[in-house]
């Protein structure tokens, strides 16, 4: 059962417009989200982050919104460049308590793949 | 920008081999994982250490193996390989768990094809 869901698994965009990626989750308990970006045949690389208790988290061109209430968060990206095409992963945090003590457990989407045209 | 390292890129091998997939880390981090990625899927956590000595399993069950004897270093290793292992392979790091402010910082990954 996927707990963090992007169900755009392509979008494609023109330069200088906008790009928003959106993600769904179902676990309540997630505290902190996270946006990676991922090349071809590289590792993805962080974007930016959100808390729970925040609902907008702004970086640059990059801003991440969050709805707790409907439980769904959004990547906008304005505006947008052919070099931010890449596939964007939606990344959900939950704390445990296990006997290494508190550590973060960190579920991943299947990503989106932006293309962003020139 | 960080420095961890993922050997070999690419891998083809034919089954029941055994491989080791190597990755270090220069940033002194404690904490070291191992995800497994298919085209179009999600990142599946298969291993996880934080700190010397410390292995566990993660979410998604591997007939692969790791272990932690130093800090920077944290190979996987599959003792017979077979075609349902092909996959690519992240290896990743980070300061203060996963997900916490700190985020996790990726290697390039290695890319699996088990014929």
């Amino acid at each position: 059962d996927q707990q963090v869901k992007q169900n755009s698994p392509s979008l494609s965009v023109q330069e200088g417009r906008i790009s928003i990626l959106n993600c769904d989750y179902t676990n309540s308990m997630f505290d902190y989200f996270l946006w990676y970006k991922k090349y071809p045949a590289e590792g993805p690389t962080f974007l930016i982050s959100i808390s729970s208790i925040k609902d907008k988290n702004e970086d640059g061109r990059f801003t991440v919104f969050l709805n707790k209430s409907a439980k769904h968060l959004s990547l906008h990206i304005v505006p947008s460049q052919p070099g931010d095409s890449a596939v964007y992963f939606c990344a959900a945090s939950e704390r445990r308590v296990g006997a290494q003590g508190s550590n973060y457990k960190l579920t991943f989407g299947k990503g989106t793949l932006l293309t962003v045209n020139p | 920008e960080a420095d961890i390292y993922q050997t070999p890129r690419y891998l083809v091998i034919g089954t029941g081999k055994k491989i080791t997939l190597e990755c270090s880390q220069t940033m002194g981090h404690d904490k070291m994982y191992w995800y497994q990625q298919d085209p179009g899927m999600e990142l599946h956590l298969i291993h996880y250490s934080y700190g010397v000595n410390s292995t566990e399993k993660g979410d998604l069950s591997s007939e692969s193996t790791v272990s932690r004897i130093r800090t920077e270093h944290f190979p996987l290793t599959l003792e017979s390989a077979r075609p349902s292992h092909t996959s690519q392979y992240l290896c990743a790091s980070s300061e203060r768990g996963q997900g916490l402010g700190g985020e996790l910082f990726f290697g390039e990954g290695s890319r699996l094809t088990v014929l």
